[in-house]
């Protein structure tokens, strides 16, 4: 079974710090994805990363930032940690069809409720 | 550009009767097409999914879809709920063009509620 772990389940910060969130793909997987979830907004995509050192923005890129720096794992840093940032944050992973081994179909890990005071 | 929509945010059915979900996209060539369910608390698992062949897919825990590709709809169906159906379920459709292979779009969730 592929394993999607994220540092966390619950994390507590204070405004102004800096926030790392780790998660952790053990099925060899070239994409990793980040996404925030927020009540009937549904899954919006942060950033993306199709190999190690390779990152792309998602839809809402402002104030986060992220790290590639081994192919299974995918960090997500909050700079200077801001109360709008209070989310459920998700992290995913997927085979890239330049490995030709096509998913699509993305494996999700626990989440990481973070709350910003 | 891709899109999903999830006209339902909220359902609520009683425990053993029928279920549909819907859920409309938005895309240019032949999609790539998924249901996750979100159970309280937790990540999304994959429910089923659609590439090709067979319209008329079968996925976990009970649970149909059937992509039609004139109404660009991939609605997904059980025949009988369950109570531990309860949870919030999510259509997403896959890009698998360039430098966004492997990108899903997801809609808002429909929540649903079962009632026993």
């Amino acid at each position: 079974d592929v394993k999607v772990t994220q540092s966390s389940r619950y994390l507590v910060k204070r405004t102004g710090e800096k926030v790392f969130l780790e998660c952790v793909q053990d099925m060899d997987h070239e994409n990793m994805f980040w996404y925030r979830q927020d009540p009937g907004l549904g899954l919006r995509l942060i950033y993306f990363s199709y190999d190690v050192k390779m990152k792309e923005k998602g839809d809402i890129p402002e104030g986060y930032s992220v790290s590639r720096e081994k192919k299974e794992r995918f960090s997500l840093i909050l700079e200077s940690a801001s109360t709008n940032q209070t989310s459920m944050y998700l992290c995913a992973s997927t085979y890239s069809g330049t490995s030709g081994r096509l998913g699509y179909e993305q494996y999700f890990g626990p989440g990481t409720r973070l709350t910003v005071t | 550009a891709q899109s999903v929509t999830q006209p339902d945010i909220h359902i609520t059915v009683s425990e053993g009767a029928s279920l549909e979900l819907r859920c409309n996209y938005s895309y240019g060539a032949t999609p790539y097409l998924f249901w996750y369910v979100q159970s309280p608390g937790q990540g999304l698992q994959l429910l089923l999914k659609y590439f090709s062949g067979d319209t008329l897919v079968q996925g976990i825990k009970g649970f149909e879809a059937e992509f039609k590709r004139s109404q660009s709809s991939f609605n997904l169906r059980k025949p009988s709920v369950h109570w531990s159906d309860a949870a919030e379920y999510f259509c997403a459709v896959g890009d698998d063009r360039g430098s966004t292979l492997g990108r899903l779009y997801f809609g808002r969730g429909t929540q649903l509620t079962v009632w026993p």
